[in-house]
């Protein structure tokens, strides 16, 4: 089992819809949740992070952590064309020494 | 602004022939990493610094060494490149305890030829 999973995709969504992308982690100790936007041939950048159940929102982004069930999402509303990207789950794991990445969902928004 | 600073942005470099890739930082953060990404994957630790601790990964190869002089400055040597590693090699950096997350530098490209 990996550590963080994610779906790889694509996700296609409509433009103004929402996005929904979800992660699975293993580490039930794992402290701190992120996630990161990474344009194609650019390095990730940090957008969201989480480290309490429930929601937490900034702007069109919404993470939401539920620990019980080792899970973590984000959603984007009124995606945009500019939301194109692949998103990166992480995670920082109990022994806190190291975060862990999932290998990505790519989301594609279309006009 | 402070920042994460990866040169070069592109480097080419023949198969066997040893290269380096480094990486600055203005954050003042204690907390060094080197990444490689090949495509469609996640970014894989290949080993950090805490402060000046050099903490090496169980697999990463024996080719990769890293080296951090000062706070600002660290290091990626690969001694003999080979065709499997190229690839994206990302600097980060945090402060003590990681809960903040990463700051990536912009990323090196390294073709092998």
């Amino acid at each position: 089992q990996k550590e963080v999973e994610q779906n790889s995709g694509p996700l296609s969504v409509p433009e103004g819809a929402i996005a929904s992308l979800n992660c699975t982690y293993s580490d039930r100790g794992s402290q701190s949740f992120f996630w990161y936007r990474q344009y194609s041939g650019k390095s990730p950048e940090l957008i969201m992070s989480i480290y309490s159940n429930g929601d937490k929102e900034d702007g069109r982004f919404t993470a939401q952590l539920n620990k019980a069930s080792q899970y973590v999402s984000l959603l984007i509303r009124d995606s945009q064309p500019s939301d194109s990207a692949t998103y990166l789950c992480a995670v920082l794991g109990s022994s806190a020494s190291k975060i862990i990445f999932g290998s990505g969902t790519r989301l594609s928004i279309r006009p | 602004d402070a920042m994460v600073i990866q040169n070069p942005r592109y480097q080419v470099t023949q198969f066997g022939k040893p290269v380096t890739l480094s990486c600055s930082q203005t954050l003042n953060h204690n907390v060094m990493y080197w990444y490689q990404q090949k495509s469609s994957q996640a970014p894989k630790l290949l080993f950090h610094y805490y402060d000046k601790d050099f903490n090496n990964e169980a697999d990463t190869p024996d080719n990769f060494q890293s080296r951090r002089p000062n706070t600002s400055f660290c290091f990626l040597d690969i001694r003999s490149p080979g065709l499997g590693d190229a690839a994206m090699y990302l600097c980060a950096t945090s402060r003590e305890g990681q809960a903040e997350g990463y700051t990536f530098g912009s990323g090196t490209r390294l073709t092998v030829v």
